[in-house]
């Protein structure tokens, strides 16, 4: 019954790759997000979408590109992998813009 | 734009003392205040979150926040920690208003020694 979902838990990978992250969450919420959280455990957001939309691109390369092929979805995917992308990419989903936010797992990626 | 500050980046306690992890926000209007919890290897949890009433919130598992709107304070406490409350602790803010943002401090890690 898990409410925000991530896969994969875990992805290693040379500089240079493509990769992507899924999301999904079963709470019927409109609202998605990708957070990165550094080495430091420092939180940014990434991405907000609502409803399919794209709400909010904070300063990301664009070798970042979120896809949301529906509401219950919000993937993430990553061009040319750099060494500074390593982190911890969490997924979250909230029923409205200013309520409580529920976070997935975590998807610890390591670019070597 | 809106930001969030805790003071303390780490915090160490033996069991069964007093908890006060400090968080100060900057945004003049309204807010909907957080505390995440992150325990080890996992994910994000809430443990409590203010959004309008009586300022002195109570959450999960002992835990209590007080919102004083003149000092722009949101601090998280608990009169006796355990072991098992080992972990990170995250402030965080979003100004409402339809706002999607969700600012979040830099966090305090809480060892508790046994």
């Amino acid at each position: 019954d898990t409410a925000v979902s991530q896969t994969p838990k875990y992805l290693v990978t040379q500089m240079g790759n493509d990769k992507s992250i899924k999301c999904e969450q079963n709470l019927g919420h409109d609202t998605m997000y990708w957070y990165k959280q550094d080495s430091k455990k420092f939180l940014k957001i990434m991405f907000s979408y609502n409803n399919k939309e794209l709400i909010i691109n904070e300063t990301v390369p664009n070798r970042f590109s979120p896809k949301s092929p529906d509401k219950a979805h919000l993937n993430l995917h990553i061009n040319s992998l750099e060494l500074g992308d390593s982190a911890v990419y969490f997924c979250a989903s909230t029923p409205t813009s200013t309520d409580t936010q529920y976070f997935g797992p975590g998807t610890r990626l390591t670019v070597l | 734009a809106q930001s969030v500050s805790q003071h303390n980046h780490h915090v160490i306690l033996s069991e069964a003392a007093s908890l006060e992890l400090g968080c100060n926000y900057s945004y003049g209007g309204t807010v909907n205040l957080f505390w995440y919890v992150q325990y080890p290897g996992q994910h994000l949890q809430l443990l409590l979150k203010y959004f309008s009433g009586d300022p002195l919130v109570k959450g999960i598992k002992g835990f209590e926040a007080e919102f004083i709107k003149s000092k722009f304070s949101f601090n998280l406490r608990k009169p006796s920690v355990q072991w098992s409350d080992t972990a990170e602790y995250f402030c965080a803010v979003n100004s409402g208003a339809g706002s999607y943002q969700l600012t979040f401090g830099k966090g305090t890690k809480l060892s508790v020694i046994p």
